[in-house]
C-alpha cells in the first residue's frame, strides 16, 4: 500500500490565483482530514470527511473548500490565494468511528507571495 | 526540510538517557489522547495513545503518562536514542467524532 499521498511537495501561488491539492489514500479508510501547519505551530483542522459525498468544517475552513466524490481521494480547494494560507498542508485518514490512529500523507509546502 | 521547528519548545538529551516530554491539553471532556512524532519534512505519525479512563500506558520504549486533576499529559522514552530526533505532538479527541486537537509540539534534540 502506498498509505496516504498528496501532489504536489511543493507549490507557489501569487496572491489571488487558485490551486487544488491532491489527497489520496488506498487503505479504504472512510475518513479524511484536512490540516494546516504554520511555523512552530501544531495542526490545524480544515476540513474532514466522513465518508464520500459527506464534509464539514474544522477548525479553520475559510479560504479553504473540499469535496469527496470517492472514498479515496479528498482535494483540497484553495480560491484566491492570500499570505495568510503559507503553510504546509497535511492530508490524513483513518478508519473510522472507534479507530483514531490518523495515518497522515508527507505533506504540501504552499507559498502564497 | 520543513521549518516547522524554529519556534518550539526544544529538549536536548544525551543519547541514552531518558526523555519526558510534557503537554498540557485545554478540555476536560477530552477521553482519548494520543502523541504523534513528526520528523523533518514528513507527517506526523503515531507513537502511542490513552484513553481518559486509564492513568498509565506503555509501549516499547514508551510510556504515556495521564493526569486528569490537572490536565497533563507526558510521554516518557527510555534510552533515547538519535533516531528520537523529532518533533512530539500530543493530540486529544473531544466529542464523538475522530476529530483532534494538536498541541504546539516539542522538538527533540538527541546528542550522541
Amino acid at each position: 500500500n502506498a498509505g496516504v499521498t498528496q501532489t504536489p511537495k511543493f507549490r507557489i501561488l501569487k496572491i489571488g490565483q487558485s490551486m487544488t491539492l491532491q489527497c489520496a489514500q488506498d487503505m479504504n479508510h472512510n475518513y479524511m482530514y484536512w490540516y494546516r501547519q504554520d511555523p512552530g505551530m501544531g495542526l490545524k483542522l480544515i476540513y474532514y470527511s466522513v465518508g464520500a459525498g459527506i464534509t464539514d468544517k474544522g477548525e479553520v475552513p475559510n479560504g479553504y473548500n473540499v469535496s469527496r466524490s470517492t472514498t479515496e481521494d479528498f482535494p483540497l480547494r484553495l480560491e484566491l490565494a492570500a499570505p495568510s494560507q503559507t503553510s504546509v498542508y497535511f492530508c490524513a485518514s483513518s478508519y473510522g468511528t472507534g479507530f483514531f490512529e490518523q495515518y497522515f500523507g508527507p505533506g504540501t509546502r504552499l507559498t502564497v507571495t | 526540510g520543513e521549518s516547522v521547528g524554529l519556534h518550539l519548545p526544544t529538549l536536548s538529551v544525551q543519547e541514552g538517557d531518558n526523555s519526558i516530554i510534557n503537554c498540557a491539553y485545554s478540555n476536560s471532556a477530552s477521553d482519548y489522547f494520543i502523541w504523534y512524532k513528526q520528523e523533518s519534512g514528513k507527517g506526523p505519525q503515531f507513537i502511542i495513545d490513552i484513553r481518559s479512563n486509564m492513568d498509565k500506558r506503555q509501549g516499547q520504549r514508551v510510556t504515556v503518562l495521564l493526569n486528569k486533576t490537572v490536565k497533563h499529559l507526558s510521554l516518557q522514552i527510555a534510552a533515547t536514542q538519535p533516531g528520537d530526533s523529532a518533533v512530539y505532538f500530543c493530540a486529544e479527541k473531544i466529542g464523538n467524532f475522530n476529530k483532534f486537537y494538536f498541541g504546539s509540539g516539542t522538538k527533540l534534540n538527541v546528542k550522541p
